[in-house]
């Protein structure tokens, strides 16, 4: 399984752009890369998930270079709401399954 | 539709007691996953279920068994609680496949074992 590290905390103003990386330098050639958000109580949500180069949705960005041994979710103009830890997982298939396996997270602090 | 449900949502032990998390899915997915979440931590993975009739070991799985009883449900027992196993459980399912890795998770139980 490929290790992942992340910073342990962010911090940000709302309406600012935040890039969150991943670093992941044994990434295996079929491994997805995925993210996550929790909120205090309550269980993961996922936000993305990609393979390479540029995936973008409602809610993020999720940038992966060529090599995929990092890469940086982005959250265009957060607002106090997206307050929470955010996950990033590298996704092995295993016996038929995804074994999702979670790290420490970043913990993002968006103030006024 | 309910997604994935858990219980109990609380739950008080004395050690040496045993009794079994129940999870279950209305999804149809194949995969499920039992996690557990110390304070201030991120989420450990103590078993998982590729697809109904499998089960496989995650990072913590001592102390814990689990049961695949049909592709809707998944249960997590403790033989024997210990203090260190106070945590809130997570249940989870996805649909499998390295293409989609979105999983779907229940509102935890929190367990405490005195």
């Amino acid at each position: 399984l490929a290790k992942t590290t992340q910073p342990i905390s962010m911090d940000s103003y709302e309406g600012q752009e935040v890039n969150i990386t991943c670093s992941h330098n044994n990434i295996a050639t079929n491994d997805y890369i995925t993210w996550y958000q929790q909120f205090p109580s309550q269980g993961p949500r996922f936000i993305i998930q990609g393979y390479k180069t540029k995936v973008t949705n409602e809610v993020a960005s999720l940038f992966i270079p060529a090599d995929r041994k990092s890469s940086t979710l982005s959250l265009p103009r957060v607002s106090l709401s997206d307050t929470a830890v955010y996950y990033c997982l590298v996704v092995s298939l295993t016996g038929g399954g995804n074994k999702l396996t979670f790290g420490t997270g970043t913990q993002l602090k968006v103030e006024l | 539709n309910a997604g994935v449900t858990q219980t109990p949502k609380f739950q008080v032990l004395k050690t040496g007691q045993s009794m079994t998390l129940q999870c279950a899915q209305d999804m149809n997915h194949n995969s499920m996953y039992w996690y557990r979440q110390d304070p201030g931590m991120g989420l450990r993975l103590i078993y998982y279920s590729a697809s109904e009739g499998t089960t496989d070991k995650g990072e913590v799985p001592n102390g814990y068994n689990v049961s695949r009883l049909n592709k809707r449900e998944f249960s997590l027992r403790l033989e024997s609680a210990a203090p260190s196993q106070t945590s809130v459980y997570f249940c989870a399912s996805s649909e499998g496949g390295v293409q989609n890795t979105e999983a779907f998770f229940g509102q935890g139980t929190r367990l405490t074992v005195v």
